[in-house]
Order: structure tokens, then sequence, then C-alpha cells
């Protein structure tokens, strides 16, 4: 079993649709999660980060997190071209907070 | 602020030839990350400094490869006599800990090498 697991997608939504990528992780000893967008050839950049149960929004972003569950989840309201990206789920392991990334999960959105 | 640099942001070298990078995180920032990543996955952690001391590594980090943040400022990431599975993205992340502050990481552009 991988330690993050994300749908690889690509996963298509059309412009002005919300899209819903998922995540599930391994360590139950994690206790930041955090969201990446990464473009093509790109480095990561961060778009969320959540650290306790429930929801957390930001702008057009909403982080939802079931630690029980050990599930995370992100959701793009009124997604835009733009938005067309690699997504990377990221829990946080160790004592030194080093990431554990899941492959990501490709997001299209289309006109 | 300005952000995580990284030099060079590409790097082609022939096998068995020996590479180094360098990072430079957002300033003050005392936690420095070293990530690899290729294609089709998620960045992978190589090795993890507080200020200037290496605190943790990963297995995936064999006998060629070593890093330094000399001052707790910069670090270089080294490779020795370079394989061609070596190729990948490089990345630098960093954050700051401390004073109620969350650790976020924040990543630098990359260093892309391809090995011949």
């Amino acid at each position: 079993q991988k330690e993050v697991e994300q749908n690889s997608g690509p996963l298509s939504v059309p412009e002005g649709a919300i899209a819903s990528l998922n995540c599930t992780y391994s360590d139950r000893g994690s206790q930041s999660f955090f969201w990446y967008r990464q473009y093509s050839g790109k480095s990561p950049e961060l778009i969320m980060s959540i650290y306790s149960n429930g929801d957390k929004e930001d702008g057009r972003f909403t982080a939802q997190l079931n630690k029980a569950s050990q599930y995370v989840s992100l959701l793009i309201r009124d997604s835009q071209p733009s938005d067309s990206a690699t997504y990377l789920c990221a829990p946080s392991s160790g004592g030194y907070n080093k990431l554990i990334f899941g492959a990501g999960t490709r997001l299209a959105v289309h006109p | 602020d300005t952000g995580v640099s990284q030099d060079p942001r590409h790097k082609i070298t022939k096998r068995g030839q020996n590479v180094t990078f360098r990072c430079d995180p957002i300033s003050e920032h005392n936690r420095l990350y070293w990530y690899r990543q290729t294609l089709g996955q998620g960045p992978e952690f190589l090795t993890y400094f507080q200020n200037e001391a290496q605190l943790e590594k990963s297995r995936l980090l064999s006998d060629r490869f070593s890093a330094e943040r000399p001052k707790g400022s910069f670090s270089t990431l080294e490779i020795q006599r370079t394989e061609q599975g070596d190729s990948a993205m490089y990345l630098c992340a960093s954050s700051l800990v401390g004073s109620g502050v969350p650790d976020t990481q924040y990543f630098g552009p990359g260093t892309r090498l391809t090995v011949l």
C-alpha cells in the first residue's frame, strides 16, 4: 500500500464547475496536510494547508480533513482553465515534518 | 520576501561526472529540505537541515549523494559519479518553525538534471 494515494486522473471538468480531488494517507501520526499545485515543468506551489478535522476555506478552495478516516480532499469552486494542473497531496511525517507526496491528480478544466 | 532560489535551473552532464546544485532558502527560514521528483511521480524526500545540522537522510540518498548547509544559510547537494537513474528534478524547500509559526514548506524552481 502506498503511503499517500491519489487518483491520477485526468479529472476533466467544465469551466465553472466544482472539481473534487481526494487523497488517503497511511501515517496516522501525520498532523499537517498540504495541497500543492504543479504546472507542467514547474515546481510545486502551495495552495492550502489544514491541520484539524473539518473544512478550511480560502477563496475558491476548500480543504477537508478527516483524520479518523485518514482522508483529505480539496474542492475547487468555479473552476477556471488556469486551474488545469497536477494537484499534489502531502501529509507531513515524522518529527521534522518532511512531506510525503502522492503522485498527484491531473486536473483539466475545459472551456 | 524573495522566494527560494536554486542554481542552476538545468544541468546536462555525462554519466560518471560530478554535479553540484545550490539552494538559497527564504531569508531567516531555519529549515531546509531537498526532494527529488521524477516524471509522473510526486516529490520524494531526500534530506533535511535544521539550521546547519543535517538531521535526517532518506534511504534514497546513496553514498554518492552529499548535502551541506554551512552557516545555516544556503545549501548544496552534490552527486558524485552520476548515473542515468539520477536524472530528475531536484527541488529545495524551506520553512520557518518556531514562535507559533506553522511549519509550511515553500519550494524553489528546481534544478532539472539530465544524465547522458
